[in-house]
């Protein structure tokens, strides 16, 4: 069945570190993918999407490729921030539902 | 505007007793989900819903009812609840085909003792 795998965390950085979360998917056909966020006491908050390989989805200084080959949508920032310490979830679109990966915990220390 | 909504944000309640988290939306989204978020497992699937009244199984349905009279509601049932069951819940919707991504709640925070 489809399945998301994504780096284990948690991972810490210092502000204006440069941010890589990897993820990759196994899915038939070429499914939808989403990362979304998740910051303390909240539920989960689209941050991107791409819908075909070799889109870039891009968000608030994020962004992350479909790539078909690798079957990878790496999220990446150039430069984070304090305020961007949450827990990030990639994610695919199957027939019906959404499949998670486990999530990365992010911490950006200042 | 208030999207999902989700209650109780908060539950206490004793082994062996019925609860219902309750979920309703104001869109008219199609599907609906629930999900437990747990650590270590991340989000998983309980039960989802593409319609009024046509419900199925996600990857941990045992030990939760659900039902869907009404387009907007979606109730989570746990009807013997364990401790195993601690955990946060999340109520999601997806508008259909159109509308890929899921929208989700504030969560229900969910303690059995």
């Amino acid at each position: 069945g489809d399945s998301v795998t994504q780096m284990e965390g948690p991972v810490t950085l210092s502000e204006e570190a440069f941010l890589t979360i990897n993820c990759t998917y196994t899915a038939t056909g070429y499914p939808s993918l989403f990362w979304y966020v998740q910051y303390p006491g909240e539920g989960l908050q689209l941050l991107l999407k791409a819908t075909k390989a070799d889109d870039k989805g891009s968000n608030k200084g994020f962004e992350a490729t479909y790539r078909k080959e690798t079957t990878s949508f790496h999220l990446e920032k150039g430069s984070v921030q304090v305020s961007d310490s949450a827990v990030y979830f990639c994610a695919l679109k199957g027939a019906q539902k959404l499949v998670f990966g486990q999530g990365t915990r992010l911490t950006i220390n200042p | 505007d208030a999207g999902i909504t989700q209650s109780p944000r908060y539950k206490i309640t004793e082994t062996g007793r019925q609860v219902t988290l309750m979920c309703h939306q104001t869109w008219s989204h199609s599907y609906m989900f629930w999900y437990r978020q747990d650590l270590g497992h991340g989000l998983r699937l309980i039960y989802y819903s593409a319609a009024a009244d046509i419900t199925d199984k996600g990857e941990v349905p045992d030990g939760y009812v659900v039902s869907r009279s009404k387009t907007e509601n979606f109730p989570l049932t746990l009807e013997s609840a364990t401790r195993s069951q601690t955990s946060v819940y999340f109520c999601a919707t997806r508008g259909g085909a159109r509308i890929i991504e899921a929208f989700f709640g504030q969560g229900t925070r969910l303690t059995v003792v």
